[in-house]
């Protein structure tokens, strides 16, 4: 089992441009989320869902939008970049309210 | 509301000293407590966890015991190695009132062995 994926590992962006961030996990999960991590300030919940074709926000939801058409995936989208939006992206899945599986992150950074 | 709150790093100690990283929380209700570690350029892994009063969590040398007189969950280890060098993160699950379970992390402590 590959456990949480994501892709892309690295990603350079300038101010205005839009991108996806893939998540992909293979443990039959129905929760997945999206976090980002700043220094110093821990995880911060951005979106996540509950099952396939469900999505809600989470604790800094805005400039993202998300997409669950799959189980096994769940699609993180910034739809115009902002400086504040660099960071490093976490995807998590569990299979039920409890522990869950991070994925190897996503360094994000926006000129 | 819910929070958690974790000493500041960076904690730098010497191999084979005692480790302790406290975690204290403020929580309504009866939540659940868990240890992540992340080490360098990796993701999160679970290490431990307690999902009630006097529980002890214990992995790869590691314990936490759930207290709720006083509102802790220190992480402890009797005899530190290089390899333990990482990132350690508190957290506190609950059930919110929407029925959606959440997790609410501390802001991580950096740990420095050095041989």
């Amino acid at each position: 089992n590959a456990g949480v994926t994501q892709t892309p590992k690295f990603r350079v962006l300038k101010t205005g441009q839009s991108m996806t961030l893939l998540c992909a996990q293979d443990m039959n999960h129905e929760y997945m989320y999206w976090y980002r991590q700043d220094p110093g300030m821990g995880l911060r919940l951005i979106h996540y869902s509950v099952g396939e074709g469900t999505t809600a926000k989470g604790e800094v939801p805005d400039g993202y939008n998300v997409s669950r058409l799959k189980k096994q995936n769940f699609l993180l989208g910034l739809e115009s970049a902002a400086p504040s939006q660099t960071s490093v992206y976490f995807c998590a899945s569990s299979p039920g309210p409890t522990s869950q599986y991070f994925g190897p992150g996503t360094r994000l950074t926006v000129l | 509301g819910n929070s958690v709150t974790q000493m500041e790093g960076p904690v730098t100690l010497s191999e084979e000293a005692f480790l302790t990283i406290n975690c204290t929380y403020t929580a309504t209700g009866y939540p659940s407590l868990f240890w992540y570690v992340q080490y360098p350029g990796e993701g999160l892994q679970l290490l431990l966890k307690a999902t009630k009063a006097d529980d002890k969590g214990s992995n790869k040398g590691f314990e936490a015991t759930y207290r709720k007189e006083t509102t802790s969950f220190h992480l402890e280890k009797g005899s530190v190695q290089v390899s333990d060098s990482a990132v350690y993160f508190c957290a506190l699950g609950h059930w919110e009132v929407d029925s959606n379970y959440q997790l609410i992390w501390g802001a991580g402590t950096k740990l420095i062995i050095k041989p």
